[in-house]
């Protein structure tokens, strides 16, 4: 069984549309994390969530927003696309949303816009 | 947010050597140091979690030190192997930001 699961994995569409990527994880964890691999392979943290609650929230277009259904679920919906999103995103997750807690990682979504 | 540095970007080992890379991290604000390995096509996997000074973790022929008051650690692999061929990334935690995680180290174990 995958730990944290991405859909889709890979994901082409034009500029200007409206698309999400859903997260789950199947370890009970309480926190969950967005975030984006740039054009420099650098991973940044998008987004965090705890028990269904945003807790961390880079500075990231208002285009990009997270909903958590329930504490497996994070999904990121982003409006409007733009070239410059194209990128890899990952979902992470971890038991509680401490500094000391290991993250577990998603498969990532490749996003191709056109 | 932290400024987490990693070096060298890159790393031809012969295998059967050992070899270590380091990541940097301001020391001031510091809450944890995370290491993880990304191999190709996968999700970075976790190696380990240290938060104080003088910490040393080890994992099989993996080991990794701590040392939060000059703002370094150091990831050591011993008598590496082609399987270890990956991209080592660390993870610095200053608070309420989140993981700022480095460029990586991409290790390549020539057989």
């Amino acid at each position: 069984d995958t730990a944290v699961s991405q859909t889709p994995k890979y994901l082409v569409t034009q500029m200007g549309n409206d698309k999400s990527i859903k997260c789950e994880q199947n370890l009970g964890h309480d926190t969950m994390y967005w975030y984006k691999q740039d054009s420099k392979k650098f991973l940044k943290i998008m987004f965090s969530y705890n028990n269904k609650e945003l807790i961390i929230n880079e500075t990231v277009p208002n285009r990009f927003s997270p909903k958590s259904p329930d504490k497996a679920h994070l999904n990121l919906h982003i409006n409007s696309l733009e070239l410059g999103d194209s990128a890899v995103y990952f979902c992470a997750s971890s038991k509680l949303a401490t500094s000391t807690d290991t993250q577990y990682f998603g498969p990532g979504t490749r996003l191709t816009v056109l | 947010i932290l400024n987490v540095e990693q070096s060298p970007q890159s790393l031809h080992v012969q295998e059967g050597d050992s070899t270590n890379f380091t990541c940097s991290f301001p020391s001031s604000n510091f809450y944890a140091l995370h290491w993880y390995r990304w191999e190709t096509a996968k999700s970075p996997e976790a190696l380990f979690v240290m938060t104080l000074n003088g910490d040393e973790k080890k994992k099989g022929r993996i080991s990794a030190t701590l040392n939060t008051k000059e703002g370094y650690s150091y990831l050591y692999i011993k008598g590496s192997q082609p399987e270890d061929s990956a991209t080592y990334l660390c993870a610095a935690l200053g608070g309420a930001d989140g993981l700022t995680f480095g460029k990586g180290t991409h290790l390549i174990i020539q057989p």
